[in-house]
């Protein structure tokens, strides 16, 4: 089984200045990671995703995320954010023998002001 | 927009009663997995079909059930509904393909029993 602790519940940023969101999992197998948006009164949207190869991982929006396999974690980061960015992120994880079936964090919220 | 639609979009229902919601996957898409996201909380993992068959479970009672149809949409039933069931439910539609599978999410019906 896997599981996953979003460290923050809330981020405030100023608007144009970055954004880092950590994220750590745990699992006893080789994992699949995520980071998904959610905006308010709507559904899930994937940013990214890593599934194998470079650890670093761009997104839709300007957002990466890196991959450490020995820290357990998969920090989401944004170098300028814009009040547009104001919403919960998720991250989200599934073992490569259980693809699909996502277990999510607690998520984060973004609250950006100018 | 991901193609996926759920509906109805809002419902109100009484402790004890049965519910309903439905789900269209995306086009070319057979697996349909539901989630429930709680106020404040990330989405929990209920189950998914693959195929017209329930393939994985989450921590979720008997009494939530569900079908998926042969164009693979999908429905979610909950019976005896109690307080704690008012979420938002989501459905994401993918197509098994290896790595590059991608869950698709739609905008959710958020549930109420008073």
């Amino acid at each position: 089984a896997q599981s996953v602790t979003q460290l923050d519940s809330q981020v405030p940023v100023f608007e144009e200045a970055p954004v880092e969101l950590r994220c750590n999992y745990s699992s006893s197998v080789s994992v699949y990671l995520f980071w998904y948006v959610q905006y308010p009164n709507q559904g899930l949207q994937l940013l990214l995703k890593y599934l194998s190869g470079s650890t670093l991982v761009k997104g839709i929006n300007g957002f990466e995320a890196e991959f450490n396999k020995s820290q357990t974690s998969f920090h989401l980061r944004k170098p300028s954010v814009h009040i547009s960015d104001t919403a919960e992120y998720f991250c989200a994880v599934t073992g490569t023998d259980s693809w699909g079936k996502l277990q999510f964090g607690a998520g984060t919220q973004v609250v950006v002001t100018p | 927009e991901t193609g996926v639609t759920q509906s109805p979009t809002h419902l109100i229902k009484t402790r004890g009663q049965q519910v309903t919601l439905r789900c269209s996957s995306q086009s070319g898409h057979n697996t349909v997995s539901w989630y429930q996201q709680a106020l404040g909380q990330g989405p929990q993992f209920i189950f998914q079909y693959y195929r017209e068959e329930e393939n994985g479970r989450g921590n979720f009672p008997p009494r939530f059930s569900g079908l998926q149809f042969p164009n693979y949409s999908s429905e979610l039933n909950v019976n005896a509904l109690e307080l704690d069931d008012s979420a938002l439910y989501l459905c994401a539609s993918s197509q098994p393909g290896g790595a590059q599978e991608t869950q698709y999410f739609g905008p959710g019906t958020r549930l109420l029993v008073l």
